[in-house]
């Protein structure tokens, strides 16, 4: 099956800075690469997400990069503000194989301080 | 709100009983996922049902059963549970055929004393 590697398992930025959170994968047959973010007490909620024919996207303050030959994924957070602390996780699948398995890595607790 | 319903919110209870968790998918959604969440860590996957089979197993435990139903709601069965048993309990949704985008619950949260 899957593997998912994420680092680091925290980080802490001052308000206004960026946060990078990196992932690798060991399938080669994934291609869908989900990042949650998980608030304390909440559910997991999907904020971006990259196919694997696609090697960056973006949104607002939120950007996702894939590198399919080395097997991993980033995600990174321009400007962060006190809202941003919470638990992330990214997450390796193939949705539309025959497992349609997620993979999730072992989160990272982001913390911003204001 | 996700869409995903599941009950209990909270659950208390002893060594050695059983429990039943009930998830409710996103309408129009096949598929149901199980994950264990413990304190302080990741989402554990334990079971997939799509479309009331099987799909793939994870981390799960023999103590623990699952099964989807023709309505699609699913249900995760612990027995003989431990006190390690406790943690959040979620179930997430997804329709194959679109973005693969995982809709989850609020989750059960299990305390077992």
């Amino acid at each position: 099956g899957e593997n998912v590697e994420q680092h680091p398992s925290t980080l802490s930025v001052q308000e206004g800075d960026s946060a990078v959170i990196k992932c690798t994968y060991s399938d080669s047959a994934s291609n869908y690469f989900p990042w949650y973010k998980q608030e304390l007490g909440k559910r997991p909620q999907l904020i971006i997400d990259i196919r694997s024919n696609v090697g960056e996207k973006k949104d607002q303050r939120i950007a996702v990069t894939l590198n399919k030959t080395a097997k991993h994924f980033s995600l990174h957070i321009t400007e962060t503000q006190p809202e941003d602390s919470a638990v992330y996780f990214c997450a390796a699948s193939d949705p539309w194989g025959t497992g349609n398995q997620f993979y999730f890595g072992t989160g990272t607790s982001l913390t911003v301080i204001p | 709100d996700s869409g995903v319903t599941q009950t209990p919110k909270h659950l208390i209870t002893a060594t050695g009983q059983r429990v039943t968790l009930r998830c409710s998918p996103r309408s129009g959604d096949l598929s149901v996922y199980w994950y264990q969440q413990s304190l302080d860590q990741g989402l554990q996957f334990l079971i997939q049902y799509y479309n009331g089979e099987e799909r793939a197993k994870g981390n799960i435990l023999e103590r623990f059963s699952a099964q989807q139903f023709p309505d699609l709601h699913s249900e995760l069965n612990l027995s003989s549970l431990e006190l390690g048993d406790s943690a959040l309990y979620f179930c997430a949704s997804s329709q194959r055929s679109n973005t693969g985008e995982l809709f989850f619950g609020e989750g059960s949260r299990l305390t077992v004393l």
